[in-house]
């Protein structure tokens, strides 16, 4: 265990459905991540928290919507996904956003797009 | 744009049998290089950090060493526990995203 979790670990949805991921972390960190995985392509950065403030949007579409309520929790929205949007979701944490502190990271979510 | 290329793509070992992993990187800067472990169906775990070139790590029967283009990750004597995907991320610069490589999935047989 990583002191990252996150729920659901797998879900299916429909292309006009709307649901959120969740994360939270018990590292006492300030700084989340959301990577998206997908199949032989590199982790990529989607959104970047640092003490609750967005720092950094990877160009993502706007049908995916982050939301951090405080250090601890990190939230995805997710509506009228494309069935390209199927990928492994983490989410991830580190002491600051600094360049010499690691990141660990969630077990993630199974995201299937139908 | 940093850049992160991880040779090979794929390794099939027997028990014992010692390899080395590449990662071959481009950035302005290097503010860190890390190595990752990722099991099927989990999220990363964190295994290494290297900052300069010449530095080395080591944890168990795992070696990381770092030049001003290249790492490598080193396994000695490797074990079936030791099969898994292992990637490899640059930052950069102040940049708060990590650049990943695609990975090398190994394979320790018996």
């Amino acid at each position: 265990e990583t002191g990252v979790t996150q729920t659901p670990r797998h879900l299916v949805m429909g292309m006009t459905n709307k649901k959120s991921l969740k994360c939270e972390q018990h590292l006492g960190h300030n700084a989340m991540y959301w990577y998206k995985q997908s199949a032989k392509k590199p982790l990529e950065l989607m959104f970047v928290y640092n003490f609750k403030e967005q720092t950094e949007n990877n160009s993502v579409p706007s049908r995916f919507s982050p939301e951090c309520p405080n250090s601890s929790h990190l939230f995805l929205h997710l509506h009228t996904l494309q069935p390209e949007d199927s990928a492994l979701y983490l989410c991830a944490s580190s002491q600051v956003v600094a360049s010499n502190n690691e990141q660990f990271f969630g077990p993630g979510t199974r995201l299937t797009v139908l | 744009e940093d850049q992160v290329t991880q040779s090979p793509e794929a390794l099939r070992l027997q028990e014992g049998e010692s390899s080395s992993l590449s990662c071959s990187y481009t950035v302005s800067g290097l503010r860190g290089l890390f190595w990752y472990r990722q099991d099927p169906g989990k999220g990363p775990e964190f295994l290494f950090t290297l900052y300069s070139a010449g530095e080395e790590k080591e944890k168990e029967r795992l070696k990381a060493t770092l030049t001003k283009k290249e790492s490598f990750l080193h396994i000695t004597a490797p074990k079936p526990e030791d099969s898994a995907t292992y990637l490899c991320a640059v930052r950069s610069g102040t940049a708060s995203k990590l650049t990943f490589g695609t990975g090398t999935r190994l394979q320790v047989t018996l």
